[in-house]
């Protein structure tokens, strides 16, 4: 059962451009974190955000950003894409330090 | 450096054997560990913890901890072709799951 929703499934873009990616969650969780997928599988964390807090990774590139409305959304903005940000994003959530529940991600292809 | 390192990279069992995954800590804060499961093209899905030395068993599959040396291990017995998927070990100083640190997985491919 899904309960953490990312927007698009698949983006395909041009070096340079902007790109904004969605995620909503429903379980009701007060953290939620984007993580980057590189085409080997390896899962690094970019951000953690609840109410209270932004951590962000020092590994993470500052065109890159964060954007929450309420606690049941995380944005993520890329400012100006290059290359090297082709990858699966993944979004996830959490109550607190609980388990986190990840979305299917989103791909993101750089032209 | 790797802090989380698993092995094998992949692994093939037949169908109803046992499949077993090993992860160990290079970090001395790392001892609380952690299992994902990912399916091609989903999300990873959290399997189990484990906090403690000695075994944790949830249904099929058993998660093993040796805090005295940082190595945990998963085995999942009766496997079956759904069990093909991608197995995260991820790693944390704190018993919460919000810092987790994840290795690089181990392919399981359970052949029918």
């Amino acid at each position: 059962e899904t309960a953490v929703f990312q927007t698009p499934n698949y983006h395909v873009t041009q070096v340079g451009n902007e790109v904004s990616f969605n995620c909503k969650q429903t379980l009701g969780h007060d953290t939620m974190y984007w993580y980057k997928q590189d085409s080997k599988k390896l899962l690094k964390i970019m951000f953690s955000y609840n109410n209270k807090q932004l951590i962000v990774n020092e590994t993470v590139p500052r065109r890159f950003s964060p954007q929450s409305s309420d606690k049941a959304h995380l944005n993520l903005r890329i400012k100006s894409v290059e290359p090297e940000d082709s990858a699966v994003y993944l979004c996830a959530s959490s109550y607190g330090k609980d388990t986190q529940y990840f979305g299917p991600g989103t791909r993101l292809l750089v032209l | 450096q790797q802090k989380v390192q698993q092995s094998p990279e992949s692994l093939s069992v037949p169908e109803g054997g046992m499949a077993s995954l090993n992860c160990t800590s290079s970090d001395r804060n790392f001892q609380y560990f952690w299992w994902y499961r990912q399916h091609s093209g989903e999300g990873p899905k959290a399997l189990m913890s484990i906090f403690s030395d000695g075994d944790k068993k949830e249904g099929r599959f058993t998660a093993h901890l040796n805090k005295a040396s940082l190595h945990v291990s998963l085995h999942i017995r009766d496997s079956q072709p759904s069990d093909s998927a991608l197995y995260f070990c991820a790693a944390t100083d704190t018993e919460g799951a919000d810092r987790l640190t994840f290795g690089k997985g181990t392919q399981l491919i359970i052949q029918p």
